[in-house]
């Protein structure tokens, strides 16, 4: 069965560090998106992507951050300079409209970010 | 702002009881979304429901969606300890943008 990918499993950063995250959404899907979830918490929407654009940010998803989706496969957050509150596990999606069920959407295993 | 409350917040239950998770809204969704999440690891889709007042079935797990399209229902009948994690609903506005997700229920079935 298809499914979403990410990599790496856990990261580790200094605090003002850059970092990218990576993801292989599923292959015929065209939406993706990033959310996080702080220890304990809500998982919050970051961005979602279609058409090689942002269709929508979230109030978190600030000039720190940014997404591309420099092939036909992969789709990266990057965070320019981490900050301590940055500390989460960061899950991408990816859905594609399906007549009856929406935009369902399948999320990825999460790579988890540790800022120090 | 659009929020999902799921009650109860926590669920510790013996094999073989049933329960109910609710989640509300006081804004409508084009669909809702049940996902299961295990520590350290990604929501997985359950199922999706799109209709006002549809009820879907998963084996032991049903799935209802009021009629408003605010607010669903998660049944577990004869619950097993592998039912155990936390069970999460999401709004979906229908416009291909971001998920709401809901509070969350943490449930626990012991033997």
């Amino acid at each position: 069965e298809p499914e979403v990918t990410q990599t790496p499993s856990h990261q580790v950063t200094q605090m003002g560090q850059e970092v990218i995250l990576r993801c292989v959404p599923i292959s015929n899907h065209l939406y993706f998106y990033w959310y996080r979830q702080i220890l304990g918490q809500k998982v919050e929407f970051l961005v979602s992507f279609y058409n090689n654009e942002i269709s929508e940010k979230s109030e978190i998803f600030d000039d720190q951050f940014s997404v591309e989706r420099p092939d036909g496969s992969n789709f990266t957050l990057k965070i320019r300079s981490t900050k301590l509150e940055d500390s989460a596990m960061y899950f991408c999606a990816s859905s594609l409209y399906v007549a009856g069920a929406g935009y369902e959407q399948y999320f990825g295993p999460g790579t988890r970010l540790t800022v120090t | 702002t659009q929020l999902l409350e799921q009650s109860p917040q926590f669920l510790s239950i013996q094999e073989g009881e049933n329960l109910t998770v609710y989640c509300n809204s006081s804004s409508v969704f084009s669909s809702l979304q049940w996902y299961r999440q295990e520590p350290g690891e990604g929501p997985v889709l359950l199922v999706t429901v799109v209709t006002g007042g549809e009820v879907k079935k998963l084996k032991r797990l049903t799935f209802q969606f009021g009629d408003a399209r605010k607010d669903s229902s998660l049944h577990i009948t004869a619950a097993q300890p592998g039912d155990t994690g936390l069970y999460l609903c999401a709004g979906d506005p229908g416009t291909a943008s971001k998920l709401t997700f809901g509070t969350g229920t943490r449930l626990q079935v012991t033997l």
